[in-house]
């Protein structure tokens, strides 16, 4: 069955720290990985995806399917990044229909 | 650009009964997913519609069922309500669903449903 865990439900750390955000997933065939982010009364809007390999307010994340994780990571952590980041997983050209992980709430103390 | 808008924002329903789900969305797009959140849990998807013909199901019984209008907003049914079905319920919406990569869902703020 396919799956997705994010292992920490909270991170804290100070602002321009370093920030990785673990995703690992579970899926025997060709995922596609996403990040999406929930920011204080806002909605869920996408961050980033591992096709379109790109640096979203500093972001990157990096699909290994050796060890079946995509992990987010951001160099210098800013106060306005703290919010809560889900990892999702759809299969390949099931667009829409995104497994989520249960969040981890990112928290950048000044 | 309108985006995804959802009604009603929050609703109280007892055991036993039905409640509508409403959503309206973003211009331009012919895709619509449903998702259930509950507390501290990410979101699990409910079901899919795509040209108003569901497009695919997550693990939820059929008491959950939905539509599809030709302006491509949606509704989501659920009928003889539990206690567990307390929860966010977030309508996304994007350009294309079948078959194909989607490249960003767009969701709304959702509607908080509360069983008693």
């Amino acid at each position: 069955a396919q799956r997705v865990t994010q292992p920490e439900k909270l991170l804290s750390v100070f602002k321009g720290a370093p920030v990785e955000l673990k995703c690992n997933y579970s899926y025997s065939g060709s995922p596609e990985l996403f990040w999406y982010v929930q920011y204080s009364r806002q909605r869920l809007q996408l961050l980033l995806r591992h096709i379109s390999r790109e640096s979203i307010k500093g972001f990157t994340a990096d699909l290994n399917k050796g060890e079946t994780s995509f992990h987010l990571k951001k160099p210098f952590a800013q106060e306005e990044d703290s919010a809560m980041y889900y990892c999702a997983l759809s299969r390949y050209n099931q667009g829409g229909k995104l497994i989520f992980g249960q969040g981890t709430e990112l928290s950048v103390k000044p | 650009e309108t985006g995804v808008t959802q009604s009603p924002t929050h609703l109280i329903k007892t055991r036993g009964q039905q409640v509508t789900l409403r959503c309206s969305s973003q211009s331009g797009h012919n895709t619509v997913s449903w998702y259930q959140q509950a507390l501290g849990q990410g979101p699990q998807f409910i079901f899919q519609y795509y040209r108003e013909e569901e497009n695919g199901r997550g693990n939820f019984p059929p008491r959950f069922s939905g539509l599809q209008f030709p302006n491509y907003s949606s509704e989501l049914n659920v009928n003889a309500l539990e206690l567990d079905d307390s929860a966010l319920y977030l309508c996304a919406s994007s350009s294309n669903g079948q078959g194909t990569m989607v490249e960003k869902l767009f969701f709304g703020s959702g509607t908080q449903l509360s069983v008693l």
